[in-house]
């Protein structure tokens, strides 16, 4: 069955340490991967996604697919990246093509 | 462009009563979805629309939840009758294409059945 697992509930850590939100992914078709986020009191939007390889916001994520993971990275965080995160999975091969979300990960940054 | 409109923000409900949501999806847009948040599941997919068809209700809880397209700037989601365990935010969001291109959400609706 198709599913996003994101292992941590709560990720906290220190303004200008190093930051990885994990996901992994159980799909037997051709992923296709995203970070939405939404920060307080704003609406949940795209953060980035594995098909444009960019960085936003000082946030990369890669695909690895021997691994089935999508963790999103970034060296430095920042007190503004305090946010929910979602790593989602779209599922191309279907014809009812949708997109099935993990359980958020809230990531604090402390100062 | 307002971007997506779902009404009521907030909704304060007694077991029993019949809820409902709206949503205006993005003009031009021909996808809608309806999605539910709550602490225990994060967010779950409820039902999803594509030019205003439903095409998936796989993630409907039950029969007490049913949604409905008319016109392609309208859709809402009904429960009848009310549950404790219906309290959630139930976002609707919209694209265009297919489910793989960029969702954009609407502010969301805070149900609370007492």
């Amino acid at each position: 069955a198709q599913r996003v697992t994101q292992p941590e509930k709560l990720l906290s850590v220190f303004k200008g340490a190093p930051v990885e939100l994990k996901c992994n992914y159980s799909y037997s078709g051709s992923p296709e991967l995203f970070w939405y986020v939404q920060y307080s009191r704003q609406r949940l939007q795209l953060l980035l996604r594995h098909i444009s390889r960019e960085s936003i916001k000082g946030f990369t994520a890669d695909l690895n697919k021997g691994e089935t993971s999508f963790h999103l990275k970034k060296p430095f965080a920042q007190e503004e990246d305090s946010a929910m995160y979602y790593c989602a999975l779209s599922l191309l091969d279907s014809s009812a093509s949708k997109i099935i979300f993990g359980s958020g990960t809230r990531l604090s940054i402390r100062p | 462009d307002a971007g997506v409109i779902q009404s009521p923000r907030h909704e304060v409900t007694e077991m029993g009563q019949e809820v409902t949501l709206r949503c205006k999806p993005i003009s031009g847009h021909n996808s809608l979805f309806w999605y539910r948040q709550t602490m225990m599941r994060g967010l779950e997919l409820l039902i999803y629309f594509n030019n205003n068809v439903p095409i998936d209700d796989s993630g409907m809880p039950e029969d007490r939840f049913s949604a409905k397209m008319p016109n392609a700037s309208f859709s809402t989601l009904k429960i009848q009758p009310s549950e404790p365990r219906d309290s959630a935010v139930y976002f609707c969001a919209s694209s265009f294409g297919r489910g793989f291109n960029e969702q954009y959400f609407g502010p969301g609706t805070r149900l609370t059945v007492t």
